[in-house]
């Protein structure tokens, strides 16, 4: 299978924590989008890459959330100094185009 | 502000039962695509259709059809006989032109369950 795939599933950390996850895209994807889902709500737009340039990232909640893709690849959300307010879950989708984006598997974070 | 506003929060039918889910939305682009999504209990999201702006014909695939009305910035979505498998949350999002990249704005969801 050759979607979209996140790293970890799940991640619990104590408030203040630094966190990092992973989102591996559909190879040749040059469009990579960050999304966070909390509970009851639809995925709200976090930042996107076309090949490795971050294209937009005022959308990130605060300074304390940045993303990286340094090789248009995989692409890295850091969140630091966490709080409970930062748990949901993290949804990463690629695409070749604006027309398509496919989503994976998330990554839930649970702020203790 | 919300550019899509799905304001049916939660909907119960029968198996057999047809069922539709609203879609509002709110855009000043005249390029824009619109797109339905399901969400399993297992919480991938699945696409399920996507439709331009200057494509106003609606689409049936199987057992789903969608209703786009730009005049009524509407995009419905219509599950004829519903099945058990359907249950899930099935969101509404707009994608324009002007905001990020195309980045989807999506509704808050309705939540479909059917009962056998």
């Amino acid at each position: 299978d050759t979607g979209v795939s996140q790293d970890p599933r799940h991640k619990i950390t104590k408030r203040g924590q630094n966190v990092t996850f992973r989102c591996d895209p559909i190879s040749e994807h040059n469009r990579l989008y960050w999304y966070r889902q909390t509970l009851g709500q639809g995925p709200e737009f976090l930042t996107y890459f076309q090949n490795e340039a971050q294209l937009e990232k005022s959308r990130l909640l605060s300074d304390r959330f940045s993303a990286e893709r340094p090789k248009g690849s995989f692409s890295t959300l850091e969140i630091q100094r966490t709080e409970q307010g930062d748990s949901a879950m993290y949804l990463c989708a690629s695409g070749p185009d604006v027309y398509e984006q496919y989503f994976g598997p998330g990554t839930r974070l649970t702020v203790t | 502000a919300q550019k899509v506003t799905q304001a049916q929060t939660e909907i119960s039918v029968v198996e057999k039962e047809d069922v539709t889910l609203d879609c509002v939305y709110e855009t000043r682009d005249t390029t824009y695509y619109l797109f339905w999504y399901k969400q399993p209990p297992s919480g991938e999201l699945v696409f399920l259709i996507r439709r331009n702006s200057f494509d106003e014909q609606n689409e049936i695939s199987g057992r789903y059809s969608w209703n786009f009305q730009k005049s009524t910035s509407s995009f419905n979505f219509t599950i004829t006989a519903s099945q058990v498998v359907d249950s899930a949350v099935y969101f509404c999002a707009l994608s324009e032109k002007e905001d990020s990249g195309y980045a989807l704005n999506f509704g808050k969801g309705t939540s479909l369950l059917v009962t056998p």
